[in-house]
């Protein structure tokens, strides 16, 4: 029941492109993302729900493929800021508990 | 602006010795929710409370128990510590009402955490 989240891992350069993917086996009523910096606390960028309404952060975007049970976050033009773990969490129905995925490690290097 | 608010930081115990570690959010938010966190698996929810005076299992409830003092805290206890408890332990609360759609997705916030090593 756990969502799958790839690349587990991504090395960029500053300005660099990337997409982080989270796939579920099981129909999605909504997915949050969140992103960790080392020995800190996650901290909320986006959720998407099912029929297409998104909310959260500005600089950052997100697309939601009920179709396929699959979230994708883009980060365009990274900064060294992007640099941390990100998290999806997947709701399968509208009750609150999140169910995460194991997370994907991004270094953005100058 | 405190937020949510985890006590203590740091902790050490021994196997067989009991803890239980505090959480209090000042956000007036209705649910609240335990986590722990290891290499490798992400964040596992262990307990989490939808309103006051209820609490339901999440992933991995075995070994622990909590209590929904109030609106504002929401405690996690080890009765009896195992090395395998050893894990950086999240607590979060968000504004969700599952019985008001409207006040539903609500983000979560989280707390800096507790980081417990059991000997």
């Amino acid at each position: 029941q756990q969502p799958v989240q790839s690349p587990q891992a991504v090395i960029l350069r500053e300005g660099e492109d990337a997409v982080i993917n989270c796939s579920s086996s099981k129909a999605l009523y909504s997915v949050h993302w969140y992103r960790q910096k080392h020995g800190e606390a996650p901290v909320f960028l986006m959720i998407l729900l099912k029929g297409g309404e998104q909310k959260g952060h500005d600089k950052i975007s997100a697309s939601f493929n009920e179709k396929k049970q699959q979230s994708s976050l883009y980060l365009t033009a990274s900064q060294l800021s992007y640099s941390g773990t990100y998290f999806c969490g997947t709701e399968y129905n509208q009750g609150g508990k999140l169910i995460f995925g194991q997370g994907t490690e991004l270094s953005v290097k100058p | 602006n405190a937020g949510v608010t985890q006590t203590p930081k740091f902790q050490v115990l021994k196997t067989g010795q009991s803890m239980t570690l505090q959480c209090a959010q000042d956000m007036n938010h209705n649910s609240m929710y335990w986590y722990r966190q290891d290499p490798g698996m992400g964040l596992r929810l262990i307990y989490y409370s939808a309103s006051e005076g209820t609490t339901d299992k999440g992933e991995v409830p075995n070994g622990y128990n909590v209590s929904r003092l109030n609106k504002r805290e929401f405690s996690l206890r080890l009765e009896s510590a195992a090395p395998s408890q050893t894990s950086v332990y999240f607590c979060a609360s968000s504004a969700n009402d599952r019985d008001r759609w409207a006040r539903s997705n609500q983000p979560q916030h989280f707390g800096d955490g507790t980081r417990l090593s059991i000997l």
